[in-house]
């Protein structure tokens, strides 16, 4: 079935690294995504990585891909207060005639001095 | 440009009254989609326009929902009568062309049914 799974919460410390994880099942995607939630806001496109890469950087975003665990992880270096939000992995599947995507739960990122 | 704009931001009315929540998509994007998010049940897709018609909408949740998209610009969902338990934020986003799940999300409807 479509599902992806995130752990909910994560606290770090301002300054050091944060690693959010996400599982997802469906071995087709081509496409997965880290879509960032700020309080009372829609969501934004953080970055997206392509199924036949393993890594992608792009600043202080690093995403690596794990294809073989259906494993996808965000590492944000040098955590700042302004990077608190909700972290969203998603998926691309073809489903119904279209590409969809699957969204997890969030991970919502405390970040404290 | 001003990016996906929904209205209105904020809806408090009481149950049994209609529900009108409204979109207008960036110009250009042909693909629209909405969103309705709770605690409970996190991000779920109720429906997918691609060039004003409705592709997919196995996720609308009861006949009490209903979308339209009449023109290019504009695109509604109606509540109609409403429930607490459609209390939730609902989204619009959409996507130039097809396919790359680059969505641009609109800052979103909080709708709250006493």
């Amino acid at each position: 079935g479509e599902d992806v799974e995130q752990s909910l919460f994560l606290s770090v410390r301002e300054g050091d690294s944060s690693v959010i994880n996400c599982t997802y099942t469906d071995s087709s995607s081509t496409y997965l995504y880290w879509y960032k939630q700020e309080p009372g806001a829609g969501l934004q496109l953080l970055t997206y990585i392509f199924s036949n890469m393993d890594m992608k950087q792009d600043q202080r975003l690093t995403v690596l891909l794990n294809k073989k665990d259906k494993h996808l992880s965000l590492r944000i270096a040098d955590t700042q207060t302004g990077d608190s939000a909700i972290y969203f992995c998603a998926e691309s599947i073809f489903s119904g005639g279209y590409n969809k995507l699957i969204f997890g739960a969030g991970t919502r990122l405390a970040v404290h001095p | 440009d001003a990016g996906v704009i929904q209205s209105p931001r904020h809806e408090v009315t009481e149950m049994g009254q209609e529900v009108t929540l409204r979109c207008k998509p960036i110009s250009g994007h042909n693909s629209l989609f909405w969103y309705r998010q709770t605690m409970m049940r996190g991000l779920e897709l109720l429906i997918y326009f691609n060039n004003n018609v409705p592709i997919d909408d196995s996720g609308m949740p009861e006949d009490r929902f209903s979308a339209k998209m009449p023109n290019a610009s504009f695109s509604t969902l109606k509540i109609q009568p409403s429930e607490p338990r459609d209390s939730a934020v609902y989204f619009c986003a959409t996507e130039r062309g097809a396919g790359a799940n680059v969505l641009t999300f609109g800052a979103g409807s909080r709708l709250t049914v006493l």
